[in-house]
């Protein structure tokens, strides 16, 4: 099974409008970390947010925002007031248990913002 | 203030030569991840490095290699090359290993012919 699941291969969004983009994890650990990152076209991933799982708040970076609703295992992220530099691809990615150090991605979404 | 660098940025390579790939972490940091990311996927991770050993590997054949030197810069060794390996090879640091973040470099692109 897929550890890491975003549902949405490409979205589009108007420049200055709010997108939501999808991750569902699955994992048996109870203590884990859930990252989103952003992937130019250059290649380098851009680190975004982080939650853990043991967070009680949503955690928010500026515009983004990761929307981590647990029972239901989702990590969405939300980029408020897209902007035209937005527009990449984007990865979710879950580090799990305390004695794992590798991050395991999903397949990613390419996020199109659209003037 | 540094980041992730990655050297080289691009590589051409014959099938069955050796590849070795280089990154230097981020200022601070002392330990070194490498992944491959295939065209359209998401990058996998290949293993860790930390105190100059390799702490986790992830399911990579043992043509992979690396190396961490005590200046924490790390190289990433592939053995007899096969087309499919063929990808984007990035390097990512961080402190201690786990955390909150991981910084990654801007990847070396190899492409085996």
């Amino acid at each position: 099974a897929q550890k890491i699941t975003q549902t949405q291969p490409g979205m589009f969004v108007q420049e200055k409008e709010a997108v939501t983009l999808d991750c569902t994890y699955d994992t048996s650990d109870q203590s884990y970390g859930l990252f989103w990152y952003k992937q130019p076209s250059s290649g380098e991933m851009i680190f975004l947010i982080y939650q853990g799982s043991y967070d009680e708040q949503n955690a928010t970076e500026g515009r983004y925002s990761l929307n981590f609703q647990k029972a239901r295992k989702s990590a969405n992220l939300v980029i408020s007031a897209s902007q035209l530099g937005d527009s990449a691809m984007y990865f979710c990615a879950m580090r799990e248990g305390l004695r794992s150090y590798q991050l395991t991605f999903g397949k990613g979404t390419k996020l199109s913002v659209i003037p | 203030d540094a980041g992730v660098t990655q050297s080289p940025t691009h590589l051409i390579k014959t099938r069955g030569q050796q590849v070795t790939l280089r990154c230097s972490p981020k200022s601070g940091h002392d330990t070194v991840s490498w992944y491959q990311q295939a065209l359209g996927q998401g990058p996998q991770f290949i293993f860790q490095y930390y105190e100059e050993e390799e702490r986790q590997r992830g399911n990579f054949p043992d043509r992979f290699s690396g190396h961490q030197f005590p200046n924490y810069s790390s190289e990433l060794n592939v053995n007899a090359l096969l087309l499919g390996d063929s990808a984007l090879y990035l390097c990512a640091s961080s402190l201690g290993g786990g955390g909150t973040e991981a910084f990654f470099g801007q990847g070396t692109r190899l492409t085996v012919v």
